[in-house]
């Protein structure tokens, strides 16, 4: 079965740091991108950064240089390691990506997200 | 970057409605857009890929159309699952960027 399983979400002190995780079966995360996109409580989706089976990466600029995604190929696992963490970081983090599609960036497969809190 | 703007934000409909939203592309994007069912408390599912291409498993009910700054997507007769939030997304070019939402409610 096909599955993205993350996990690493809590709570976290403003200016503190959180290494997300998301576990893929059923596939390997080398062989296509992997993507995640956020939601803060309430509110719509948000992408926050990609990084493409070649290891080209991409960030949102609400992200970029506090945020750093990557991969661990023998653990088939996706990481997101976030640094200098602000209040407006809140959310509930997911990891997605395409089963299907290896150009355009248009996610088919989800995991069931892990919520991050930013909070003194 | 390429802003996304979706309308209506929240729309009020009853079962065998058929309900339209729109999404308008601030740059021309050729169809590069992708749509996106979500339900609270659940990870968004796609819906619908390249303006108008239905995503396997999804119903025939659901469909998209347009290219170059609007597009839609269309709910030919809402069923009682059907009731949630939609979003659009763009895949021209980073960033990434969804439209705001539109949630779709039972009237």
């Amino acid at each position: 079965e096909v599955q993205l399983v993350e996990s690493g979400g809590g709570l976290v002190q403003p200016g503190g740091s959180l290494r997300l995780s998301c576990v893929a079966s059923g596939f390997t995360v080398s062989s296509n991108y992997m993507t995640w996109v956020r939601q803060a409580p309430g509110k719509g989706l948000e992408w926050v950064s990609l990084i493409y089976s070649g290891g080209t990466t991409y960030y949102a600029d609400s992200v970029k240089g506090r945020f750093t995604i990557s991969r661990h190929d023998s653990e088939n696992t996706l990481y997101f390691q976030m640094n200098s963490l602000r209040a407006d970081d809140t959310a509930v983090y997911y990891c997605a990506t395409s089963l299907t599609e290896s150009g355009w960036v248009r996610p088919d497969c989800w995991g069931q997200g892990t919520l991050v809190t930013v909070s003194s | 970057d390429i802003q996304m703007t979706q309308s209506p934000s929240s729309v009020s409909a009853s079962v065998g409605d058929r309900v339209t939203i729109t999404c308008r592309a601030s740059q021309g994007i050729s169809t590069w857009v992708a749509w996106y069912q979500q339900k609270p408390g659940t990870a968004p599912k796609l819906l619908i890929y390249a303006a108008s291409s239905l995503e396997r498993g999804v119903p025939s009910r659901f469909s998209g159309s347009g290219s170059g700054t609007d597009f839609t997507l269309t709910i030919s007769s809402l069923q009682p699952e059907d009731f949630a939030t939609y979003y659009c997304q763009q895949g021209n070019s980073f960033p990434i960027t969804f439209g705001q939402g539109t949630r779709l409610e039972v009237k």
